[in-house]
C-alpha cells in the first residue's frame, strides 16, 4: 500500500480555472504538509496541518486553500489559477510536527496554460 | 531566508567512485535530514542526524554534522548507477515555526 498518495499525478488546466489536489496518508501520522517545487527544484513549504489544525501558512496567496477533513487527509484547492502556479506539488506527512522524517507523495505536476 | 544550501549544484562521477555533497545552513537547528529524489518522483528520506551527533552511517551513506560551521556532508561510497538522483538536505530550526526547510539540492549523475 502506498503510504502517502496524492491525485491526480498530472493536471493541465487553463488560467482562471479552479482545481483540487487530494492527499491521503495511511501511516497514522499527526502532521501533513503541502510543498511546492518549482522548475529549479527548489522545494518550499506551503502549509502544515497537525491533527486537522493549520499550524503553518507560509505567505501563500489566499487563492490556495487547504482542507483537512480528518488527520489522514489534506486536500489543496486552488482558485483562479495563474501561469505562475505551474509547478510540482508534493504532499507529505510525519509522525509529529518536527524532528522526524517526512514521507512524501509522488507529486502532482500542475501545468497552467 | 532559505535554511539549507547544497554544494555542488551538480556532480557527475564514474560508477564505483565516492560522491560527496555538502549542505550549509544559517541558524541553529534541532536536526538535519538528507533526502533523495529520483526524476519525476517524490522525496525519500535517507538519514536524520541530530544536533548533538557528529557522524552517522547507514549502509553506503555517511553523514557528518558540524554545528560550529553550520554544515553537513553526505558521502555515498562505491556509487552505483541507481544512485543517480537529486539529493536534498533539510533542517528544522530551533527557533521559529516547526517545519522542514529544504536546500536546492545536488543533482548527482553516476556514469556507468
Amino acid at each position: 500500500d502506498t503510504a502517502v498518495s496524492q491525485t491526480p499525478k498530472y493536471l493541465v488546466t487553463q488560467m482562471g480555472n479552479d482545481k483540487s489536489i487530494k492527499c491521503e496518508q495511511n501511516l497514522g501520522h499527526d502532521t501533513m504538509y503541502w510543498y511546492k517545487q518549482d522548475s529549479k527544484k527548489f522545494l518550499k513549504i506551503m502549509f502544515s496541518y497537525n491533527n486537522k489544525e493549520l499550524i503553518i501558512n507560509e505567505t501563500v496567496p489566499n487563492r490556495f486553500s487547504p482542507k483537512s477533513p480528518d488527520k489522514a487527509h489534506l486536500n489543496l484547492h486552488i482558485n483562479s489559477l495563474e501561469l505562475g502556479d505551474s509547478a510540482v506539488y508534493f504532499c507529505a506527512s510525519s509522525q509529529v510536527a518536527w524532528g522526524t522524517e517526512a514521507f512524501f507523495g509522488q507529486g502532482t505536476r500542475l501545468t497552467v496554460v | 531566508s532559505q535554511q539549507g544550501e547544497e554544494d555542488p549544484q551538480a556532480l557527475s562521477i564514474q560508477e564505483g567512485e565516492n560522491a560527496t555533497m555538502n549542505c550549509s545552513y544559517k541558524t541553529s537547528i534541532n536536526n538535519l535530514q538528507w533526502y533523495r529524489q529520483n526524476s519525476g518522483r517524490g522525496l525519500v528520506h535517507l538519514i536524520l542526524i541530530r544536533s548533538n551527533e557528529r557522524e552517522k552511517h547507514s549502509g553506503r551513506l555517511r553523514v557528518t554534522l558540524d554545528t560550529s560551521k553550520k554544515s553537513s556532508s553526505l558521502l555515498i561510497t562505491a556509487s552505483r548507477a541507481a544512485d543517480t538522483a537529486s539529493y536534498f538536505c533539510a533542517t528544522d530550526a530551533v527557533q521559529g515555526a516547526q517545519k522542514l526547510v529544504f536546500g536546492q539540492g545536488t543533482r548527482l549523475t553516476i556514469n556507468p
